[in-house]
């Protein structure tokens, strides 16, 4: 069983759309990361959320962690076609980070 | 200032044969990791090194694979040998300390036929 559960695992959606990838468990976490990797590339660090109900924007990726601290979304306004890659969350124990599976997202120009 | 560095990037390999990765970490960060990412799946931790020191190798299937970092700079993870199973993109990341930000190399994909 997944530590932590992302959906949908694939998203395909045409330049200037919107889309939303959500990250979630049963589990309560102290903090949560977002990751992009992109083809042929290491995972990159997105955003760290830290606080339940904390919403972080970076540029126009707005990243929301649950109040339950439990879950986690990403949503991108006005895709690009280099918004296209592999989006990870993960949640760190000490130094062990532990990733999800992760959402798939193509952004078709 | 240069990232990680990994080599080679791709490696194709008959089952049985051995397979070595390199990894150099970003300069002065003294905690390496290796991971391994299945197709569809997120990185899993292999082994973690402190300086040269192998801290945590738990997840390490010490039947087939080792590791090494002997100056506690660059290291290498080896296969021997390697099972068609082993197909996968093996990462390295560095850290300055184990709660900083893990940097990513580009990974090695290795392809086991």
């Amino acid at each position: 069983t997944q530590l932590l559960e992302q959906s949908p695992q694939f998203l395909s959606i045409q330049e200037g759309e919107n889309l939303t990838v959500y990250c979630n468990s049963s589990s309560v976490f102290s903090s949560l990361q977002w990751y992009r990797q992109e083809p042929g590339e290491g995972p990159v660090l997105l955003v760290t959320v830290v606080t339940g109900g904390e919403v972080k924007k970076l540029k126009r990726l707005t990243f929301q962690f649950g109040d339950a601290r439990k879950d986690s979304s990403l949503h991108i306004t006005a895709a690009q076609t280099g918004d296209t890659g592999l989006y990870l969350c993960a949640v760190r124990n000490d130094y062990k980070l532990s990733f999800g599976a992760g959402t798939t997202v193509t952004v078709r120009a | 200032e240069a990232g990680v560095v990994q080599s080679p990037r791709y490696k194709i390999i008959e089952k049985k044969q051995p397979v070595a990765f390199w990894c150099n970490p970003i300069s002065g960060h003294n905690t390496l990791y290796w991971y391994l990412q299945n197709l569809g799946q997120g990185p899993e931790l292999l082994i973690r090194y402190e300086n040269e020191e192998a801290v945590d190798d738990s997840q390490l299937p010490k039947d087939r694979f080792s590791a090494e970092r002997l100056k506690g700079v660059d290291s290498t993870l080896k296969i021997q040998p390697a099972e068609l199973g082993d197909s996968a993109v093996y990462l390295c990341a560095s850290s300055l300390g184990t709660i900083n930000e893990q940097f990513f190399g580009p990974g090695t994909r290795l392809t086991v036929l």
